[in-house]
């Protein structure tokens, strides 16, 4: 399967504890995502890369979300201090600069659940 | 901030009706994507609309961005139950962002 891979696919955690995703993006693609998904709503933008820089983050993450992509291959989301509103899906997408850059491929997500 | 705002937010429609969802931002967007999510999956592109007053079709979707860019439909000619799922307009603006989504229902 040569699409975007994340891991775990499924993360229960005690509220405080820090949890940290991986995403495997597809091969070629230089552009990575993270979003945060709830029920019954969009997509939420939480930070975007081009190769291994970040740049943008959402206004809205908090100080406890990092986000990193080291070798702009595999890029890792850490939240520390997990809280109970930390719940939801989170989802990674990659894309391919060029033509097509808005054309972005998504995850099966991690499903977070923090008690 | 900016927005989009979808609806409508649920669309119950029997197998071989037509299903229109629309999608509205009260500022000029520069481009637009449709994504369809089915339900326990995840968001798959459809879509990107980029020229004023710009038709797509695929298939029996036919995708509209308008004169002002600053909304888009997506119509499904006679449903079938392959089309149930969420479907979300998205645009690029500084970040993306992600309409809340029309979620189809399709009655056999």
């Amino acid at each position: 399967d040569t699409g975007v891979s994340q891991n775990p696919r499924h993360k229960i955690t005690k509220r405080g504890q820090n949890v940290t995703f991986r995403c495997d993006p597809i091969s070629e693609h230089n552009r990575l995502y993270w979003y945060r998904q709830t029920l019954g709503q969009g997509p939420e933008f939480l930070t975007y890369f081009q190769n291994e820089a970040q740049l943008e983050k959402s206004r809205l993450l908090s100080d406890r979300f990092s986000a990193e992509r080291p070798k702009g291959s595999f890029s890792t989301l850490e939240i520390q201090r997990t809280e109970q509103g930390d719940s939801a899906m989170y989802l990674c997408a990659s894309s391919l600069g060029g033509a097509n850059p808005n054309e972005q491929y998504f995850g099966p997500g991690t499903r977070l659940t923090v008690t | 901030g900016q927005q989009v705002m979808q609806i409508p937010q649920y669309q119950h429609v029997q197998e071989g009706e037509d299903f229109t969802t629309y999608c509205n931002s009260s500022t000029t967007l520069s481009n637009i994507q449709w994504y369809k999510q089915r339900p326990g999956g995840h968001p798959v592109f459809l879509i990107q609309l980029v020229k004023s007053g710009e038709v797509k079709k695929q298939k029996r979707l036919t995708f509209q961005f308008g004169e002002a860019k600053k909304n888009s439909s997506l119509h499904i000619t006679a449903t079938q139950t392959t089309d149930v799922g969420t479907y979300f307009c998205a645009f690029k603006g500084n970040q993306f962002y992600f309409g809340t989504g029309t979620s189809l229902t399709v009655i056999p």
